[in-house]
């Protein structure tokens, strides 16, 4: 069965600064990579998604990820973080052929002034 | 407009009383889903459906009951609510398996009292 480990279950920032959210998932022929974003007393929002080629992906609010399957990671980055990036972020893995979403168990990232 | 609907979004129970989840989506998405959300365990899949009429269990499926007998609609059921159920539940639907991302309604606060 799938599985997926992110790293940091919390990350403080100052803003403008830089930010990686760490991901791992357990090994599998393909694999489908989601990022999503949960805002306070909301449901989550995909913030983006990697289903084959390039192994950068590029999503809303300036976030990007790279695909690295030697590494079996699928880390999130942003380069300048704002306040309001505050928030709660999930890394989900699913199998080819699966029909459920294995998610992680969260990173707060907490952006202060 | 279009989305995917979650009600009550705040609902407090005793013990021992059955309760049901609403969740309605106006995309006609063939799947949809039930997780819940703890501290400390991210997200959960309960239940979740393929189509109407086809729904299979999850990590989680203890203690409850769903049912599908319209495209749109997927309530979930605590049959005898325990303390142990009290949480956030989301529900979400996606078009295709997990090849495609998932829509999330903004959640149900549950508290059992």
């Amino acid at each position: 069965a799938q599985s997926v480990t992110q790293l940091d279950s919390q990350v403080p920032v100052f803003e403008e600064a830089p930010v990686e959210l760490r991901c791992n998932y357990s090994s599998s022929v393909s694999v489908y990579l989601f990022w999503y974003v949960q805002y306070p007393n909301q449901g989550l929002q995909l913030l983006l998604k990697y289903l084959s080629g390039s192994t950068l992906v590029k999503g809303i609010n300036g976030f990007e990820a790279e695909f690295n399957k030697s590494q079996t990671s699928f880390h999130l980055r942003k380069p300048s973080v704002h306040i309001s990036d505050t928030a709660e972020y999930f890394c989900a893995v699913s199998g080819s052929g699966s029909e459920k979403l294995v998610f992680g168990k969260g990173t707060k990232l907490t952006v202060n002034p | 407009d279009a989305g995917i609907t979650q009600s009550p979004r705040y609902k407090i129970t005793e013990t021992g009383r059955q309760v049901t989840l609403m969740c309605h989506q106006t995309w006609s998405h063939s799947y949809m889903f039930w997780y819940r959300q703890d501290l400390g365990h991210g997200l959960r899949l309960i239940y979740y459906s393929a189509a109407a009429d086809i729904t299979d269990k999850g990590e989680v499926p203890d203690g409850y009951v769903v049912s599908r007998s319209k495209t749109e609609n997927f309530p979930l059921t605590l049959e005898s609510a325990t303390r142990s159920q009290t949480s956030v539940y989301f529900c979400a639907s996606s078009e295709q398996g997990t090849s495609q991302p998932q829509h999330f309604g903004d959640g149900t606060r549950l508290s059992i009292l």
